[in-house]
């Protein structure tokens, strides 16, 4: 079962972007489309906010979108709020029918 | 509206046996391509998958994890249960269930997820 490495944090002033990446292998995330991302604030649940690489459940706003280039899959964050500061973990599910998730990645908003 | 809620003992003794308790509602796990997941997170770590229970009672474990793990479903009481043998302090963690999403269009993904339940492991 492969790790999926994410950067441990980044940060971003209010209105800017920023993205979060995750990278897996050829076999991987290189392979399918199978990433998902979770946010989760200081003292809560993870909350899912996006799935399938690029797709954003209901509720989720559009400033959250997800891509994937190869072995690496994006988290992009744009018009940066305050309320976006909070750990993100990406997770892949894979051809076995596991998880994996990222180490994730601490997004401190300036 | 799914919901998901974790039960179980917060303290545990090392060597002794974890058992955690998700009780769900708005689904069914007998519904094909269903399936809950146990994640637990160390106290400022990351997020580690434990284990997965399918609608057709297929399971999955943690490699690393496995020997130590079992995952079974009540489908009458809509529950999942995890038993974690042979505790150790290093498994002081938030235990969190979730619902697993996805499982029919090749994917997987966890939404939502339940509160989660604080479990020390301490003599």
């Amino acid at each position: 079962q492969s790790a999926l490495t994410q950067p441990p944090s980044v940060s971003g002033s209010p209105g800017q972007s920023v993205t979060i990446s995750c990278t897996g292998t050829s076999s991987d995330v290189g392979s399918y489309n199978r990433v998902s991302w979770y946010q989760q604030p200081p003292g809560t649940a993870p909350k899912l906010m996006i799935y399938e690489v690029s797709n954003r459940p209901s509720g989720v706003p559009d400033r959250f979108s997800g891509s994937k280039s190869g072995n690496t899959a994006s988290l992009t964050i744009s018009g940066l709020q305050a309320e976006d500061e909070a750990d993100y973990y990406c997770s892949l599910y894979t051809s076995s029918s596991t998880v994996v998730f990222g180490g994730g990645t601490k997004l401190t908003v300036l | 509206q799914i919901t998901l809620k974790e039960s179980g003992p917060t303290l545990v003794k090392p060597t002794q046996t974890l058992t955690l308790t998700c009780t769900f509602s708005g689904f069914s796990l007998s519904t094909s391509g269903v399936g809950v997941g146990w994640i637990r997170q160390p106290p400022g770590k990351a997020l580690e998958w434990l284990a997965l229970i399918y609608w057709d009672d297929d399971k999955r474990y943690s490699p690393s994890l496995k020997s130590r793990l079992t995952i079974t479903k009540d489908t009458s009481k809509n529950q999942v249960v995890l038993t974690m043998t042979n505790m150790d302090p290093v498994d002081t963690a938030t235990y969190y269930c979730a619902h697993l999403m996805g499982y029919s269009s090749g994917g997987g993904w966890f939404d939502p997820w339940g509160q989660g339940t604080l479990v020390t492991v301490s003599s």
